[in-house]
């Protein structure tokens, strides 16, 4: 079991479709992830939020739309999507966005048809 | 934040040490080394980070050498629950917004 708890853990979707994605700590961590995996290679930075502030966007095409509603919560939306875009979708969350480890949740596995 | 190397993967006995070597040759000072491990189907966990001098957690020791351009994660008793990817990152003190940025990592295969 982990602390950060990511929802779907599966999700298939179509092209034209729109889907979220949620992740969910309760730990009081101020710092939250989004990383995508594809198979057989590491995990690559998505985005991070500070203290519900985007800090940092690694270039990442507008069909991904992360959302911070409070900070607990994340969301990543999804529109228009491509099949390359299937992958492992990894949330993580930190007491602080400089220096404390990462605690990651188990992903959703994205599959995009 | 300074790049690493990792052998692409690794054997070892089920109840020996697992030895794992990472190259960091461009540290800067104000830089950490972490580890994280990643088994399959499963998120990346953490293991343990170090500045210069040796840490030990539950799961495994830190060794960092003098000039910190490389350090080794000892697992001391390796058991096939420990077979994962381990990834050695160096991430530098509050800078760059809380990059965490992952090599290609080793993978570490135990045995019976």
């Amino acid at each position: 079991d982990t602390e950060v708890t990511q929802t779907p853990k599966h999700l298939v979707m179509g092209m034209t479709n729109k889907k979220s994605l949620k992740c969910e700590q309760h730990m009081g961590h101020r710092a939250m992830y989004w990383y995508k995996q594809k198979a057989k290679k590491p995990p690559e930075l998505m985005f991070v939020y500070s203290y519900e502030k985007l800090s940092i966007n690694e270039s990442v095409p507008s069909r991904f739309s992360p959302e911070c509603p409070n900070s607990s919560l994340l969301n990543l939306h999804l529109h228009a999507l491509q099949p390359e875009d299937s992958a492992l979708y990894l949330c993580a969350s930190s007491q602080d966005p400089g220096f404390s480890p990462l605690h990651f949740g188990n992903g959703t596995r994205l599959t995009v048809t | 934040d300074a790049k690493t190397t990792q052998p692409t993967s690794m054997d070892c006995a089920e109840g020996r040490a697992a030895n794992l070597p990472c190259n960091h040759s461009t540290i800067s000072g104000n830089e950490y080394v972490y580890w994280y491990r990643q088994i399959h189907s499963q998120g990346p966990q953490y293991i343990i980070h170090g500045l210069k001098n040796n840490e030990t957690s539950e799961m495994a020791s830190l060794i960092i050498t003098e000039d910190r351009k490389s350090s080794t994660l000892i697992l001391p008793h390796a058991t096939l629950r420990d077979t994962a990817v381990y990834y050695c990152i160096v991430r530098a003190y509050y800078n760059q917004g809380g990059k965490l940025i992952f090599g290609q990592g080793t993978e570490l295969s135990v045995k019976p």
